[in-house]
């Protein structure tokens, strides 16, 4: 079973709609948990952290944990353009010091 | 941005030839990874290393090596590359809040 678990897509979103993404990991102890927004032919980059059960708000992000389920969210709100890309998950991985991947979700903004 | 390069940025070489890929940092990080990232398997991690000559095997190590002589700079060596090392290779750094951050990336092709 791989440990963090993506929907591929793509997810398409009308322009100005909330997008959401979703991700769920199988080790019940993991910690922290990281959203990277990667563009086609770029490298990723971290948009969002989250240790704690609940939502954490960054702008237009937040970032939603429930550990009780084992999934962690991304919610995108007044989607654009701009945000179509490729959104990765991360949990840190049993051993502490790296983090397991998931696949990624491709989100497709149109306007 | 946590100051990471990374060279060569693009190479093609033929099968059996050595190749070292070189990541450099400016932010003092104790720890570096090395990923590749293909299509259909997402960002695996290669190796790691969490300090001066400390490094350790990732999920996918087989057909290559890693060194750390200084604090800065993490190398991949590829002792005899083959098709199937043609990537994109990703070096990151880790903050101690546990963020990884990522370097621009080398596209490799091995013919």
């Amino acid at each position: 079973q791989k440990e963090v678990e993506q929907n591929s897509g793509p997810l398409s979103v009308p322009e100005g709609a909330i997008a959401s993404l979703n991700c769920t990991y199988s080790d019940r102890g993991s910690q922290s948990f990281f959203w990277y927004r990667q563009y086609s032919g770029k490298s990723p980059e971290l948009i969002m952290f989250i240790y704690s059960n609940g939502d954490k708000e960054d702008g237009r992000f937040t970032a939603q944990l429930n550990k009780a389920s084992q999934y962690v969210s991304l919610l995108i709100r007044d989607s654009q353009p701009s945000d179509s890309a490729t959104y990765l998950c991360a949990v840190i991985s049993n051993s502490g010091y790296a983090l397991n991947f998931g696949k990624g979700t491709s989100l497709l903004v149109t306007p | 941005d946590a100051g990471i390069t990374q060279s060569p940025r693009h190479k093609v070489t033929e099968t059996g030839t050595p190749v070292t890929l070189r990541c450099h940092q400016t932010e003092n990080h104790r720890y570096m990874y090395w990923y590749r990232q293909d299509p259909g398997h997402g960002l695996r991690l290669i190796h790691y290393s969490y300090g001066v000559k400390d490094t350790d095997k990732g999920e996918v190590s087989d057909g290559y090596s890693v060194s750390r002589s200084k604090t800065e700079d993490f190398l991949l060596t590829l002792e005899s590359a083959t098709s199937s090392q043609t990537s994109v290779y990703f070096c990151a750094t880790r903050t101690r809040r546990d963020e990884q951050f990522f370097g621009p990336g080398t596209r490799l092709t091995v013919l």
